[in-house]
């Protein structure tokens, strides 16, 4: 049982360059989330899927985009990285929107 | 303002010692979460407390709410130096939707 699980863990990227971060959670939860974190900051959720084939924005969903691919896995697309983005994303999961949740290990992004 | 916010910002205190952080929200809620990030990594869920609950207990964690108030604090009695971490509170968005989460409290606990 793995919990949450993130790839990659490292990235750098130039501007302009795309990637995927990929999630995954094997606790047959319902409710995905993608955050950022940024230095000395709380979480900002960027967006997130309530249940399987629903995506929703969140507070700052500019510049990215998200696929729900199945019950388990949620991913984060940055199109066209920017510096803005660098950042520490976080991937979470939870039964349902508004229960406790689970936290994957991050992936820290540098967008040179 | 944000929706959840804690206090004090950061906390520094002896290990042994009781450390206490607030975290004041606005909108009605059907519970608030408490959870803690050890440096570098991801959060944890230490306790949630439904609206309806006063006070909560798990471990030397101890929770209360006061709805009245908007406001929630977590106590930590006789703290140890492996409870450095940041503390976070996560309030709703609104009623029954998903979290938002506050700054945090960076609390060290000096050995």
């Amino acid at each position: 049982n793995a919990g949450v699980t993130q790839t990659p863990k490292f990235q750098v990227l130039k501007t302009g360059q795309s990637m995927t971060l990929q999630c995954a959670q094997d606790m047959n939860h319902n409710s995905m989330y993608w955050y950022r974190q940024d230095p000395g900051m709380g979480l900002r959720l960027i967006y997130y899927s309530a249940s399987e084939g629903t995506t929703d924005k969140g507070e700052v969903p500019n510049g990215y985009n998200v696929s729900r691919l199945n019950k388990r896995e949620f991913s984060l697309r940055l199109e066209s990285a920017a510096p803005s983005q660098t950042s520490v994303y976080f991937c979470a999961s939870s039964e349902v929107t508004y229960n406790e949740q689970f936290f994957g290990p991050g992936t820290r992004l540098t967008v040179l | 303002s944000q929706q959840g916010e804690e206090d004090p910002q950061a906390l520094s205190i002896q290990e042994g010692e009781n450390a206490t952080m607030n975290c004041s929200y606005k909108t009605s809620i059907n519970n608030l979460q408490w959870y803690r990030q050890n440096s570098g990594r991801g959060l944890v869920h230490l306790i949630l407390i439904r609206s309806n609950e006063r006070e909560k207990h798990s471990g030397r964690l101890r929770v209360t709410l006061d709805t009245s108030k908007k406001s929630s604090s977590l106590l930590i009695t006789a703290s140890r130096a492996a409870d450095t971490a940041s503390y976070f509170c996560a309030t709703p968005r609104g009623y029954g939707q998903n979290f938002v989460f506050g700054p945090g409290t960076r609390l060290s606990v000096l050995p």
